[in-house]
């Protein structure tokens, strides 16, 4: 167990519709990192928040967006889907601020687009 | 832009063989990642290499940085089917844990 949580575990929805993945970092850690990991395109980096405050950006589409809470635990909402976007979206978090320790991941959520 | 490649993609292998994945990386880095991933399941990190020559062993995997030669190396000595799974590195181009580019993945098989 990773000590990162993300919920929901799997998600089917249709095309055009909007959802939103939520992700609980370890304790302590202060940055949360998104992926996404799909056949076709393999572990995409998507967007990292440190504090609350974005840090770093990947190849993140505009019907994508991010945000990290003053309790540290963050949000991914996605946007008039398509079915393209089926992949399994991953959260890792670390102590962030350039320190020396690996990204730990959740479990992922698995969507499914219709 | 950073480009990470491992090969092979894929690897099939007998137990108790020895065997190399390799994990080029087109920018300059001196931090490496190597996380293991099952079927369906999530990412667990085995190594994390900071410097060049850096070498780090745990059971029967051990990883290894040449940062000059922009290369790191996953030996994997007297394979047990325990290992069967996909193996990733990572390369952090920005010097600061933050943007991890990936590589492809080598799914092993390790076959009894």
């Amino acid at each position: 167990d990773s000590g990162v949580t993300q919920t929901p575990k799997h998600l089917i929805t249709a095309t055009g519709q909007r959802v939103t993945l939520r992700c609980s970092p370890r304790s302590g850690d202060l940055s949360v990192y998104w992926y996404q990991q799909s056949l076709d395109q393999g572990l995409q980096f998507l967007i990292q928040y440190y504090n609350g405050e974005e840090r770093a950006k990947g190849n993140i589409l505009e019907r994508f967006s991010a945000q990290q809470f003053p309790d540290l635990h963050s949000e991914l909402n996605l946007s008039s889907l398509e079915l393209g976007d089926s992949a399994l979206y991953f959260c890792a978090s670390s102590a962030g601020g350039g320190g020396n320790q690996p990204q730990h991941f959740g479990d992922g959520t698995r969507l499914s687009i219709l | 832009e950073l480009k990470v490649e491992q090969n092979p993609l894929f690897l099939s292998m007998q137990e108790g063989k020895n065997y190399t994945i390799y994990c080029n990386y087109s920018t300059t880095s001196d931090r490496l990642y190597w996380y293991r991933q099952d079927p369906g399941k999530s990412l667990e990190s085995l190594f994390v290499l900071l410097s060049n020559g850096a070498v780090k062993q745990e059971g029967r995997l051990m990883a290894s940085l040449d940062t000059k030669a922009r290369l790191s190396t996953l030996h994997i000595t007297a394979a047990v089917h325990d290992l069967s799974a996909t193996y990733f590195c990572a390369v952090d181009a920005n010097f600061g844990n933050e943007k991890l580019t990936f590589g492809t993945g080598t799914r092993l098989t390790i076959i009894p």
